[in-house]
């Protein structure tokens, strides 16, 4: 299985400054047709998890634009441009071009 | 709107079994692969089954962990899919979410973009 590993673990930040998440994936998600299956979930305290992300960059709707994700091969990025109180949670990405389906561990992001 | 909502959440001892239920509406069910994912307490997510849709002939998918002991089934008449767990063990213990995996083999924007609230399993004696 295409394992993902997220980093960092806990990312700690101030309200209206910019985080970064970091996914690495064992082998290229790249598939045969050049798409790229990997998407990104926020799940906040006590909530199910909701997508944000689909096929790298593509936000979901209803998702604010300050949420976005880029990414190529096995490195991919969701970047928040400015944090707000809402935001905070874990975070995964999680990718499906190789079967089965694989989730990364999760970024727990918290206020300062 | 895309719904989905799980019951039959409950405490069960080790050894025991349980029946998970996820009726769905807002969305064309019967073409839609789904999938259930569970998290155990202050866990990551971990996919325990995902059963196919019917025009690509409905086969279940099963990860180790749960292959032999977990039965995926929908009925597509009733918008509702369900999971047979049986011999549950303490490991087996968190939310269980009903997911859609995605809406059709050919769905390009596909692999979970939409969850229930999930039902919580505990397995203890």
């Amino acid at each position: 299985d295409v394992v993902m590993t997220q980093s960092p673990l806990s990312l700690p930040v101030t309200l209206g400054q910019p985080a970064s998440i970091s996914c690495r994936s064992s082998q290229s998600l790249v598939d045969s047709n050049g798409h790229i299956f990997l998407n990104w979930f926020q799940q906040r305290p006590g909530q199910s998890p909701r997508r944000l992300i689909y096929k790298v960059s593509n936000r979901d709707f209803g998702v604010p634009d300050r949420f976005s994700g880029s990414g190529s091969g096995t490195d991919f990025t969701l970047k928040i441009s400015r944090v707000e109180a809402e935001d905070v949670g874990v975070y995964y990405c999680v990718q499906g071009t190789h079967w089965p389906l694989t989730f990364g561990g999760g970024t727990k992001v918290e206020i300062k | 709107e895309v719904q989905l909502a799980e019951s039959g959440g409950d405490l069960v001892r080790p050894g025991g079994s349980l029946r998970l239920s996820c009726v769905a509406s807002g969305f064309a069910f019967s073409s839609a692969w789904m999938s259930w994912v569970r998290q155990a307490p202050g866990r990551g997510l971990e996919w325990v089954a995902i059963v196919e849709g019917d025009a690509d002939g409905g086969t279940a998918h099963y990860p180790d962990p749960v292959r032999g002991r977990f039965i995926v089934s929908r009925d597509d008449s009733q918008n509702t899919l369900y999971l047979q767990m049986n011999s549950l063990k303490t490991e087996d213990t968190g939310v269980y979410y009903c997911a859609i995996y995605k809406s059709d083999r050919y769905d390009s924007r596909p692999y979970l973009p939409n969850w229930g609230q999930g039902a919580l399993v505990t397995v203890s004696s």
